[in-house]
């Protein structure tokens, strides 16, 4: 079974501060990792997805970044956090069905002021 | 460009009735539609999903019809209870690694 630990889980950061958001993964071995974030009310945006160890795709020009140092760790990433960065940031894990069947964490909540 | 269109953005029924979300897609390269419920504080879990190759799927109380010519999926929940109450994304995907979802369908049960 998949296991996602995001952390922090809440988080209120001044604008033009950085940003780091870590998950990590138990399971499966090299798996897909993906980033999504949830506007208030909002559908779900894919962000940065990773199917290995240093591999990135973005999908969305922004000032944030990702990183996978480790193959169960993925990071997230802003040196500048803007108002518009707010939202619910969610950390998602590829199951063994394919693309479509995802495992998501708790999520992490930002508030940029 | 959002790639499945959802509707409603909410619907609120009573306990017993049957709230149906729809979508809509263009992408013929589409292969996997899942349905994901999504609580609030919470991430999104998988629900149920279908391949177009099939017109029906029935998970307990939570149906997907399929129309593979009219590029339609629609989700039904049966005999709909207070905790079914949550958002409802419907999504699909290729062979990319990457889902596309739905804006979601915030479902109301009232007891």
């Amino acid at each position: 079974s998949q296991t996602i630990h995001q952390w922090p889980a809440t988080l209120v950061q001044p604008v033009g501060s950085p940003l780091s958001l870590e998950c990590t993964v138990e399971g499966t071995s090299n798996p897909n990792l993906y980033w999504y974030r949830q506007a208030a009310g909002r559908g779900l945006q894919l962000l940065f997805y990773s199917v290995g160890i240093g591999q990135i795709s973005s999908e969305v020009p922004q000032n944030l970044s990702a990183s996978r140092p480790q193959d169960r760790q993925f990071i997230l990433s802003s040196k500048k956090l803007l108002l518009s960065d707010s939202g619910f940031y969610l950390c998602a894990q590829g199951g063994l069905a394919g693309p479509g069947e995802l495992f998501f964490g708790e999520g992490s909540r930002l508030t940029v002021l | 460009q959002q790639q499945v269109k959802q509707s409603p953005q909410s619907l609120i029924v009573q306990k017993g009735g049957i709230p149906i979300i729809n979508c809509a897609y263009e992408n013929t390269a589409f292969d996997y539609f899942p349905w994901y419920q999504q609580f609030p504080g919470k991430g999104p879990a998988l629900l149920i999903a279908i391949r177009p190759d099939v017109s029906e799927k029935k998970e307990g109380r939570f149906t997907i019809s399929f129309n593979k010519s009219a590029k339609q999926f629609s989700l039904h929940i049966m005999d709909s209870q207070p905790g079914d109450s949550a958002t409802y994304f419907c999504a699909a995907s290729s062979s990319d690694y990457k889902l596309s979802f739905g804006a979601g369908t915030t479902v109301t049960v009232r007891a």
